[in-house]
């Protein structure tokens, strides 16, 4: 397994225009999760999924973003309409569920830097 | 409301110097811990992690992080820095379990490293 892969590395973008990131997540993982980075921040939590559902979302996820994982496996995050304010590193993870008591850890992908111009 | 803070921003050890980098946070009952490292660019690698147990947990690359209870902090150590230390550090917590869903960061802590 090659680890969590994200797709494209860098986008630069005209603001208005619609954007598509995918991230690839290590096959065995049931649960995708996208968190936002600006510069100087922490990961700030977006949303994740356990399988195709979509089991929580952030307030920071406005109406222009949305995600989805249609067959479990890879997942889609798409601003439309993109402001200067979305420019951000995108960052993609994944993680087995299991019982309360387990914890299997989150893998990290390198991210999609986003910058909207 | 869950929250970690790293009070440090920026910090700038000499190498071979030793390191602590601060990490406290606020939650309802003993989260998870973490500590994730960023080179510039990149994505986040885990360091270290603290689930229950001994509270001195021992990570990779010569980290090493105490677990205090009383004192809601997990601070993160090295007793002698290298140059290839130079980035960025993120305390993180998440709640135990089964949502494990909302990981949740500290701002970071910038560590330069000078000769």
């Amino acid at each position: 397994d090659t680890g969590v892969s994200q797709d494209p590395r860098h986008k630069i973008t005209k603001r208005g225009q619609n954007v598509t990131f995918r991230c690839d997540p290590i096959s065995e993982h049931n649960r995708l999760y996208w968190y936002r980075q600006t510069l100087g921040q922490g990961p700030e939590f977006l949303t994740y999924f356990q399988n195709e559902a979509q089991l929580e979302k952030s307030r920071l996820l406005s109406d222009r973003f949305s995600a989805e994982r249609p067959k479990g496996s890879f997942s889609t995050l798409e601003i439309q309409r993109t402001e200067q304010g979305d420019s951000a590193m995108y960052l993609c993870a994944s993680s087995l569920s299991g019982p309360p008591t387990s914890f299997y850890g989150y893998t990290f992908g390198s991210g999609t830097r986003l910058t909207v111009v | 409301a869950q929250s970690v803070t790293q009070p440090d921003i920026h910090i700038t050890v000499s190498e071979g110097a030793s390191l602590e980098l601060r990490c406290n946070y606020s939650y309802g009952a003993t989260p998870y811990l973490f500590w994730y490292v960023q080179s510039p660019g990149q994505g986040l690698q885990l360091l270290l992690k603290y689930f229950s147990g001994d509270t001195l947990v021992q990570g990779i690359k010569g980290f090493e992080a105490e677990f205090k209870r009383s004192q809601s902090s997990f601070n993160l150590r090295k007793p002698s820095v290298h140059w290839s230390d130079a980035a960025e550090y993120f305390c993180a917590v998440v709640g135990r379990g089964g949502s494990q869903g909302n990981l949740i960061f500290g701002k970071g802590t910038k560590l330069s490293v000078k000769p």
